[in-house]
């Protein structure tokens, strides 16, 4: 079965560099969801967006901004890095927005030089 | 806003042993709550989803519970084998917002 696709897997960026991680949701699914987790930590919350609108935001930078397209993939766009954004990012998708279950991808490893 | 807390936070079991590993929270206003399960470095695996309206759910060797009026989940993993040996996540989804609050995670090993 198709899962969510996560791309690059791995990227690596000096500081002040830019960066954009791209999701591709589960076919049919509407709802995206985006979270860093930190070395050790758990899954905080960035921001959420069902049928391309944004629906929730969490603990996102301003530096960060992300968008859900006509096709339902999503891209996280990161700029002005600094070495705390070092972190693996993940992009979930799910159908129906809140109370279906939701699907992760394997992630993104952001690491920032 | 919701805080979701799990115990223990490291558990480390012989092979063969049944485990249940505990999670709570503050708000007991959810739409459902997650299990997923995490390899170091991997991705997030759903296990297991509970609807705020279920009070239990089965699948193979896992069995989740649900009580929402105490803020309390359980994961009960029966006769568990090595390939357990994996950070284990709850994730509650409130109905206050689109968004799962996660637990910090219990770090299961299974020892041969």
């Amino acid at each position: 079965a198709a899962g969510v696709i996560q791309s690059p897997r791995h990227l690596i960026k000096e500081k002040r560099e830019t960066a954009t991680l791209k999701c591709y949701p589960i076919p049919r699914h509407d709802t995206v969801y985006w979270y860093q987790q930190g070395p050790g930590q758990d899954p905080q919350f960035l921001i959420s967006f069902y049928e391309k609108m944004q629906s929730d935001k969490g603990s996102i930078p301003d530096r960060f901004s992300a968008q859900q397209f006509s096709d339902y993939h999503s891209e996280l766009n990161m700029s002005s890095l600094e070495l705390g954004d070092s972190a693996l990012y993940f992009c979930a998708s799910s159908f129906g927005g809140l109370n279906t279950e939701a699907f992760f991808g394997q992630g993104t490893r952001l690491t920032v030089v | 806003k919701q805080e979701v807390t799990q115990i223990p936070a490291a558990l480390s079991v012989p092979e063969g042993e049944n485990l249940v590993l505990n999670c709570s929270f503050t708000d007991s206003a959810i739409y459902n709550l997650q299990w997923f399960r995490q390899d170091p470095g991997k991705g997030l695996t759903s296990l297991l989803l509970i609807q705020s309206s279920q009070r239990e759910q089965t699948s193979g060797r896992l069995n989740a519970s649900l009580d929402k009026s105490s803020g309390r989940s359980t994961l009960y993993i029966a006769a568990s084998q090595p390939g357990d040996s994996a950070t284990y996540l709850c994730a509650v989804n409130s109905n206050t917002g689109n968004q799962f609050y996660f637990g910090t995670g219990t770090s299961l090993t299974v020892i041969p």
